[in-house]
C-alpha cells in the first residue's frame, strides 16, 4: 500500500522563480493537505484541498496556490520565490476525521 | 484560532528512563490529536492517533492521553532507547478538518 508520494525530493530555484511541487495521496484518501516547516520549527499549514476546491487556507499570501486533480493528487505552486520560502514542504493525505499520512517532503533551497 | 504548544522544547535523558512529552491546545473542539515523530531532514512519522471521544492510545513503549477539557496531551515513552531520539511533534485536527502543529519537543537519549 503507497504511502504519500512527493516529487521532487530536492529542488534549487533562484529568487524570483516559480516552483510546482507534487503530491500524491495514500490510497484511499480524499483530503490533501500542505505544510512549510522551516528549520527547527513545527509544520506551518498552507491549504487543504478536497473535492478539488481549496477547502481551508493558513496565514500565507497568495503567491502560494495549488490544486486538486480528479485522481485527489495534488501540486503546490510557489510565484516569485524569495529566499524566505526556503524549507521543507510537506504534504498530507486524509480522510473525513482520519489522522494525517505524510510524504517524506521536498527540500525547497531558494538563492 | 488553535494555538498547540509544546513543553520542553528539548530534553536530554540517559538511556532506559521513563520520559513524558506535553502539548496544551486552546480549542478544546478538536476532532484528534495526533503525535509524529521527525527525524532530522526527514518527513513525518504518526506515531499514536486519539480521536476526541478517547482518553488514550497505546503502542508499544509508547502511551498518549489526551484531556479535552484541559486542553493537554502528553506522549509517555517507556524505557527511551538512542534510537527514540528525534523531534517529537503534536497535531490538532479542529472542526475545520486542518491540523495544526506544536513547534516540537527535541529529544536526545544518550546511551
Amino acid at each position: 500500500d503507497a504511502g504519500v508520494t512527493q516529487s521532487p525530493t530536492h529542488l534549487i530555484k533562484t529568487r524570483g522563480q516559480q516552483v510546482t511541487l507534487r503530491c500524491s495521496p495514500k490510497s484511499g484518501h480524499d483530503t490533501v493537505s500542505w505544510y512549510q516547516q522551516a528549520l527547527g520549527q513545527g509544520p506551518q499549514f498552507i491549504f487543504q484541498y478536497y473535492e478539488e476546491e481549496e477547502r481551508q487556507r493558513g496565514n500565507f499570501p497568495d503567491r502560494f496556490s495549488g490544486h486538486q486533480f480528479p485522481n485527489y493528487s495534488s501540486e503546490l505552486n510557489v510565484n516569485a520565490l524569495l529566499l524566505g520560502d526556503s524549507a521543507l514542504y510537506l504534504c498530507a493525505s486524509s480522510l473525513a476525521q482520519g489522522g494525517y499520512t505524510f510524504g517524506s517532503g521536498t527540500r525547497l533551497t531558494v538563492v | 484560532k488553535q494555538e498547540v504548544t509544546q513543553i520542553p522544547a528539548a530534553l536530554s535523558v540517559p538511556e532506559g528512563e521513563n520520559l513524558v512529552l506535553n502539548c496544551s491546545f486552546t480549542d478544546s473542539a478538536i476532532y484528534n490529536l495526533q503525535w509524529f515523530r521527525q527525524d532530522p531532514g526527514k518527513g513525518l512519522t504518526s506515531l499514536l492517533l486519539i480521536q476526541s471521544s478517547q482518553r488514550e492510545q497505546t503502542s508499544g513503549r509508547l502511551n498518549a492521553s489526551l484531556d479535552k477539557s484541559s486542553g493537554r496531551s502528553t506522549l509517555y515513552i517507556a524505557a527511551s532507547q538512542p534510537g527514540d531520539s528525534a523531534t517529537y511533534l503534536c497535531a490538532v485536527s479542529s472542526n475545520n478538518n486542518d491540523m495544526r502543529f506544536g513547534a516540537g519537543t527535541r529529544l536526545t537519549v544518550k546511551p
